[in-house]
């Protein structure tokens, strides 16, 4: 059973910093494009970043460039968000997904972590 | 790329069909022939789910009352026949170039 858990969601003040964290399981992450994605509490679905296999080519949403860094570890199975200058804003939860359909015709969602920037 | 789905709210009747629609800025042709765009759907407290990938073909386990269709900027969900458990909000999602969503279609029982 494939498994993504993301982690590291808290509350943070507005300028703050966290590391969110996703760990696969059942699935070998290194083979895909990995993504973020996040929903703003009653809003839709945001994409934020996501990742080539191996970590050569990084794309983000403009209003994160430059604040947030997307990474990963393929050995330990697992990708990151550094959120840095974190906004009232970008209060949501976060999910961690492998969403490279054209590939393999399967898609991949973690449960996501909520994150809260608020003074 | 711009996602525009509509409606944004579709109340149905159980048994009846039920159709979305979904509108891309750009066409999502890739050079292989194949169309980027997929559709998810989030039943309430979940995490998405996907549909339909490729723009016509259903993810393992979708029932086949779950079609996709359409080319170049316009595409098209549809549920032949909606059953409550169909309640939810659906997504397309373009995969071209990065990633984009629609604003999503809530879909409810009348």
């Amino acid at each position: 059973e494939v498994q993504l858990v993301e982690s590291g969601g808290d509350l943070v003040q507005p300028g703050g910093s966290l590391r969110l964290s996703c760990v696969a399981s059942g699935f070998t992450l290194s083979s895909d494009w990995m993504s973020w994605v996040r929903q703003a509490p009653g809003k839709g679905l945001e994409w934020v970043a996501c990742i080539k296999h191996d970590s050569s080519e990084k794309y983000y949403m403009d209003s994160v460039k430059g604040r947030f860094t997307i990474s990963r570890d393929n050995a330990k199975n697992s990708l990151y968000l550094q959120m840095d200058d974190l906004r009232v804003e970008d209060t949501a939860v976060y999910y961690c997904a492998a969403l490279d359909t054209a590939r393999g015709g399967s898609a991949y969602w973690g449960p996501g972590t909520l994150v809260t920037v608020s003074s | 790329i711009v996602m525009t789905q509509s409606p944004l709210s579709l109340p149905v009747t159980p048994g009846e069909p039920a159709s979305i629609s979904c509108r891309s800025s750009q066409s999502l042709l890739h050079s292989n022939g194949k169309y980027y765009l997929d559709w998810y759907v989030q039943k309430p407290g979940k995490s998405p789910q996907l549909l339909i990938y490729l723009g016509s073909n259903r993810a393992s386990g979708v029932p086949d009352r779950f079609s996709g269709s359409g080319s170049g900027t316009d595409f098209t969900l549809k549920i032949s026949r909606v059953e409550a458990e169909d309640v939810g909000v659906y997504y397309c999602m373009q995969a071209l170039k990065t990633r984009t969503f629609g604003q999503g279609t809530r879909v409810e029982i009348k």
